[in-house]
């Protein structure tokens, strides 16, 4: 069946480092793809996201490509900060019209000053 | 702001009582919404999905009769843990995806069930 996976945490970095959290997945045919952060406290927020393959999610920073050669769609950002302190989820989404997500076990990042 | 609340956050019940959770969309109405379970440094795993004025669906596994579900309005989902035991315990967590042109899956804040 359908799968992500992604690497375990926490990550832990100092301010201003360059962040990589890598995902890749396993799913038949073209599914949706999707970052979610969840701050303390807070439920998940969408990130970015991306609907095909090539297509380039960014937000806040953060970046990720989806690959589907190498089935992957590893999150990045070029300088992370104290606030970005959070849990992230790499998740996708079947290519059909409900809204299913599948997701991976969660990252946690975090970012000392 | 939230445009999906989930109430309670945190709740610690008794073996063998019952625990209403609730989900609701706040600015929209979701004639679907989703249920999931997350247990420790596990992923969120889709429990079921909730459709208003019909049954919810449930996904493999999931004893429907250990955790009812409840859509009565387009605006409120409720998760019911019955007879809940500590291997109950989880992080529960609901969504909800607003339609138009622009879709994207709205989630709650989850919910810390600790049963003892």
């Amino acid at each position: 069946g359908n799968s992500v996976t992604q690497m375990e945490g926490p990550v832990t970095l100092s301010e201003e480092a360059f962040l990589t959290i890598n995902c890749t997945y396993t799913a038949t045919g073209y599914p949706s793809l999707f970052w979610y952060v969840q701050y303390p406290g807070e439920g998940l927020q969408l990130l970015l996201k991306a609907t095909k393959a090539d297509d380039k999610g960014s937000n806040k920073g953060f970046e990720a490509t989806y690959r589907k050669e190498t089935t992957s769609f590893h999150l990045e950002k070029g300088s992370v900060q104290v606030s970005d302190s959070a849990v992230y989820f790499c998740a996708l989404k079947e290519a059909d019209s409900s809204y299913k997500l599948i997701f991976g076990s969660g990252t946690r990042l975090l970012v000392r000053p | 702001g939230a445009v999906v609340s989930q109430h309670p956050s945190r709740v610690i019940c008794k073996s063998g009582t019952s625990v209403k959770i609730e989900c609701r969309s706040l600015d929209f109405q979701a004639t679907t919404m989703f249920w999931y379970r997350q247990f420790p440094k596990q992923s969120l795993m889709l429990m079921a999905t909730s459709n208003e004025g019909s049954k919810a669906t449930y996904e493999q596994g999931v004893e429907k009769d250990k955790f009812l579900i409840n859509h009565a309005s387009l605006t409120l989902s409720t998760l019911t843990v019955t007879s809940a035991h500590p291997e109950d315990s989880s992080f529960y967590i609901c969504s909800a995806p607003r339609q138009g042109g622009y879709t994207e899956a709205f989630f709650g804040q989850g919910t810390r069930l600790t049963v003892v």
